[in-house]
């Protein structure tokens, strides 16, 4: 089974720290993905990988970072949190370039910014 | 680009009764069709997906879909739902090609099933 694994299921931050959220794939997988998932507002996507040390805008990338330095890891980085990124953030991997292959999710990491 | 829209926000339905969740999409191009089920305090996972063939597909736990590319709809189906269905339920798609990595989702339906 393919396994995403997010380093934290619940943080807590303050306004202004820089935060960073992690996320690890064990299935060699090209592509990952960070969302943000709010009630009434669905998955936005924030920012997709498609290959190590590459990166692609989503739909709502400002106040965002990413990094991929191996291909088994994609990280997330608020640099500097603020209460409206209080969120759940979900991260996905997928196979290759194409759509039809699906997306398998981490558990999610709740983020409270205070 | 495209869009989802999924009618109904929340749905509460009657252990063993029947349900149907509503998707419809917005695409100037062929798509790919999916749905994902998230429970309570988990990601998603995939019920099912479209890519081609058969519009009536099947998925997991006794779900299937039908495909209407002339209503553009996917609407999701049980026909006699458990207290474990309870969850939220997204439809999501994605357009046909190479570099399609993308899927947009719909903002989810939150399906209560009760005793």
């Amino acid at each position: 089974d393919v396994k995403v694994t997010q380093s934290s299921r619940y943080l807590v931050k303050r306004t202004g720290e820089k935060v960073f959220l992690e996320c690890v794939q064990d299935m060699d997988h090209e592509n990952m993905f960070w969302y943000r998932q709010d009630p009434g507002l669905g998955l936005r996507l924030i920012y997709f990988s498609y290959d190590v040390k590459m990166k692609e805008k989503g739909d709502i990338p400002e106040g965002y970072s990413v990094s991929r330095e191996k291909k088994e890891r994609f990280s997330l980085i608020l640099e500097s949190a603020s209460t409206n990124q209080t969120s759940m953030y979900l991260c996905a991997s997928s196979l290759s370039e194409l759509a039809k292959n699906i997306q398998y999710f981490g558990a999610g990491t709740r983020l409270s910014v205070l | 680009a495209q869009s989802v829209t999924q009618l109904d926000s929340q749905v509460p339905v009657f252990e063993e009764a029947p349900v149907e969740l509503r998707c419809n999409y917005s695409s100037s191009v062929s798509v790919y069709l999916f749905w994902y089920v998230q429970y309570p305090n988990q990601g998603l996972q995939l019920l099912l997906k479209y890519l081609s063939g058969s519009t009536l597909v099947k998925g997991i736990n006794g779900f299937e879909a039908e495909f209407n590319k002339s209503q553009t709809s996917f609407h999701l189906r049980k026909p006699s739902v458990h207290i474990s269905d309870t969850a939220e339920y997204f439809c999501a798609v994605s357009p046909y090609g190479a570099g399609s990595y993308q899927l947009t989702f719909g903002k989810g339906t939150k399906l209560s099933v009760i005793p």
